[in-house]
């Protein structure tokens, strides 16, 4: 079975700062996507980032970005200029066919 | 936008009784609609998958008879929690798959259930 680990369960990163989350997986899939979702207090669930992995280019979107190593299985996402508004729980999450799985979630605190 | 919506937004009922989550797409049509339970400071768990006009596939664990799973149409799917009990409180979310120019998934809000 796919399982998803993250291995941070709380980071903090000053306002304006960088910060990184990582999240490693297993599988013996070779066709999947990669999820990065943010969970704010309200719980609804908001994509923040996707990777394919026949893609070798990492996606950004805007502060936003991934670190896909497919072979080592790890798939970090770096947070830049952090914003107040970015205060949230984050999972990682895999899917394969049907199949999607998450993490155990990184609560990111955001410090003034 | 894709919107998945989800009602009630929150229940209290007592044990031994029934309630009925709705999950909706409300622009798009979904291949598979997803339930998931999310424990207070925990992960989201899947529960069980369903396709239009078929049966749902549960997770290992999930009893499905006591969590009802009817995929009426592309846009809509449902979940009874049969006899609640208070270790049946949780936070259900739903969530929607659709083939558009990428295959995307969105969630819907989740509903609280409490069981007293």
């Amino acid at each position: 079975a796919q399982t998803v680990t993250q291995s941070q369960p709380e980071m903090s990163v000053q306002e304006a700062e960088t910060v990184t989350l990582s999240c490693t997986y297993d599988t013996s899939e070779s066709d999947y996507y990669l999820f990065w979702y943010k969970q704010p207090p309200s719980r609804q669930m908001i994509l923040v980032i996707r990777q394919e992995a026949y893609k070798q280019q990492n996606a950004t979107e805007n502060r936003f970005s991934v670190n896909f190593q497919k072979a080592a299985k790890s798939f970090s996402l770096k947070i830049s200029d952090s914003q107040l508004g970015d205060a949230a729980m984050y999972f990682c999450a895999y899917r394969s066919d049907n199949d999607m799985r998450f993490g155990a979630g990184t609560r990111l605190t955001v410090k003034p | 936008g894709a919107v998945v919506s989800q009602h009630p937004s929150w229940v209290i009922c007592k044990s031994g009784t029934s309630v009925k989550i709705e999950c909706r797409s409300l622009d798009f049509q979904a291949t598979t609609m997803f339930w998931y339970r999310q424990f207070p400071k925990q992960s989201l768990m899947l529960m069980a998958t369903s396709n239009e006009g078929s049966k749902a596939t549960y997770e290992q664990g999930v009893e499905k008879d006591k969590f009802l799973i009817n995929h009426a149409s592309l846009t809509l799917s449902t979940l009874t929690v049969t006899s609640a009990h208070p270790e049946d409180s949780s936070f259900y979310i739903c969530s929607a798959r659709v083939y558009r120019v990428l295959d995307e998934q969105f969630f819907g809000p989740g509903t609280r259930l409490t069981v007293l």
